[in-house]
């Protein structure tokens, strides 16, 4: 069956350190893939994209990785703040939808204490 | 920021009821999006829209209808609410576009509403 699979559980850690979150796919072929912000009682906010065929993308203090051999995504938060506890969401766009519609996994929920 | 609105954000109501959440973009996306998460959950889609009079649903069974009469505006009905309908709402749009060239394809999400049915 397909799967999206984040960080089984949540992600705590302190002030100014990397916060490295996982996503991992099966029997998905991606054409890209997504990452989302998300807060308590809000909607997603679109972070960053990568494609099949890109390694890496960053944006300010943001990294994504993507291995389409480990079928895997990093997202990392560098010099990490409180304000950047929130939960983060991956989402792929599969080649085999006929439609261009988004996958997601259940997020990864992140607390970056002072 | 988005231009993308729902109301209401919150809704209590009683079983049996009819309920619409109403969804509206001004940004021209053709293609708009009903998700319904529940806590902890993955974003399970279970109605979309490719533009005007074109509806279909999504991966997930869902006794909701849409309909989309206008460009900007994407109404989600639920005819008889059931505790089972209790969860977050969340509509959607995004350019026409597979996420080549500039276009991210990225999803602009409303603030969602969170039914409760008692």
């Amino acid at each position: 069956s397909q799967k999206i699979e984040q960080n089984s559980e949540a992600l705590n850690i302190q002030e100014g350190k990397t916060a490295t979150l996982t996503c991992n796919y099966t029997n998905y072929s991606p054409a890209y893939l997504q990452w989302y912000r998300q807060d308590p009682g809000r909607g997603p906010v679109f972070l960053l994209l990568i494609r099949e065929n890109e390694k890496e993308k960053r944006k300010e203090r943001l990294k994504v990785t993507f291995d389409t051999t480990l079928k895997q995504s990093l997202f990392h938060i560098t010099a990490s703040q409180p304000a950047d506890s929130a939960t983060y969401l991956c989402a792929l766009r599969d080649r085999g939808s006929t439609l261009g519609r988004l996958y997601f996994g259940r997020g990864t929920q992140l607390t970056v204490w002072p | 920021e988005a231009d993308i609105y729902q109301t209401p954000r919150y809704l209590v109501i009683g079983t049996g009821k009819k309920i619409t959440l109403e969804c509206s973009q001004t940004m021209g996306h053709d293609k708009m999006y009903w998700y319904q998460q529940d806590p902890g959950m993955e974003l399970h889609l279970i109605h979309y829209s490719y533009g005007v009079n074109s509806t279909e649903k999504g991966d997930l069974s869902s006794e909701s209808t849409v309909s989309r009469i206008r460009t900007e505006h994407f109404p989600l009905t639920l005819e008889s609410a059931r505790p089972s309908h209790t969860s977050q709402y969340l509509c959607a749009s995004s350019k026409p576009g597979t996420g080549s060239g500039g276009n991210t394809g990225e999803l602009f999400f409303g603030e969602g509403s969170r039914l409760t049915v008692l």
